[in-house]
């Protein structure tokens, strides 16, 4: 079935830069997803990618997608002591109203 | 910015009880989702609603789960009778149509099953 499979702790001093890693299982992944959760709040969507991408920049957010490895990583340049978060990585077969397969989530820490 | 609001954050419930957790999706959004986090695994999708009814479902949604738009707003998932293992983190999303960008995600309401 499918999985997507995330390191579970990342830690960076401020001004940093952040390098989260998620692999995933299904060849038919259409849509790939980073999502963000700080402490007591909902997932909020950070950026997501489409499969014939292969990078996608927003602000400090970098996405690279490697089609081949099914390897997706979320780059975070300069990284801020509120970018401390729980970020799950997720994908879809098809866009908006699929069911999302998530990974466990990394949490990133980053240090003053 | 519009949002996912889902009562109670938090709801402590005995076994055997029934639940009913609540949410009110953006306003003009027409697909409903439910997913769970058991702490420390993964979030996991329960059930998506569509059009006044159940468009798709994971094994995890048994008969002890059920789904309701009791009313133009609001979008509840009750759980009959609960049990320990279903102490996790809910968390409802909507999605206004399919599209790229996924969904919005509610806070969640952490059940507590004693």
């Amino acid at each position: 079935g499918e999985d997507v499979e995330q390191s579970l702790f990342l830690s960076v001093r401020e001004g940093d830069s952040s390098v989260i890693n998620c692999t995933y299982t299904d060849s038919s992944s259409t849509y790939l997803y980073w999502y963000k959760q700080e402490p007591g709040a909902g997932l909020q969507l950070l950026t997501y990618i489409f499969s014939n991408m292969d990078m996608k920049q927003d602000q400090r957010l970098t996405v690279l997608l490697n089609k081949k490895d099914k390897h997706l990583s979320l780059r975070i340049a300069d990284t801020q002591t509120g970018d401390s978060a729980i970020y799950f990585c997720a994908e879809s077969r098809r866009s908006g109203n699929t069911p999302l397969v998530f990974g466990k989530g990394t949490r990133l820490s980053v240090i003053a | 910015e519009p949002e996912v609001t889902q009562t109670p954050s938090h709801q402590v419930t005995q076994m055997g009880q029934e639940v009913i957790l609540r949410c009110v999706p953006i306003s003009n959004h027409l697909y409903f989702y439910w997913y769970r986090q058991i702490l420390g695994q993964k979030v996991e999708f329960l059930v998506s609603f569509y059009n006044n009814e159940i468009s798709e479902k994971s094994e995890i949604f048994d008969d002890q789960f059920s789904v309701e738009r009791p009313d133009g707003s609001n979008f509840t998932l009750k759980i009959r009778s609960t049990k320990l293992e279903d102490s996790a983190m809910y968390f409802c999303a909507s999605n206004l149509l399919p599209r790229e960008g996924g969904y919005t995600f509610g806070s969640g309401t952490r059940l507590t099953v004693v």
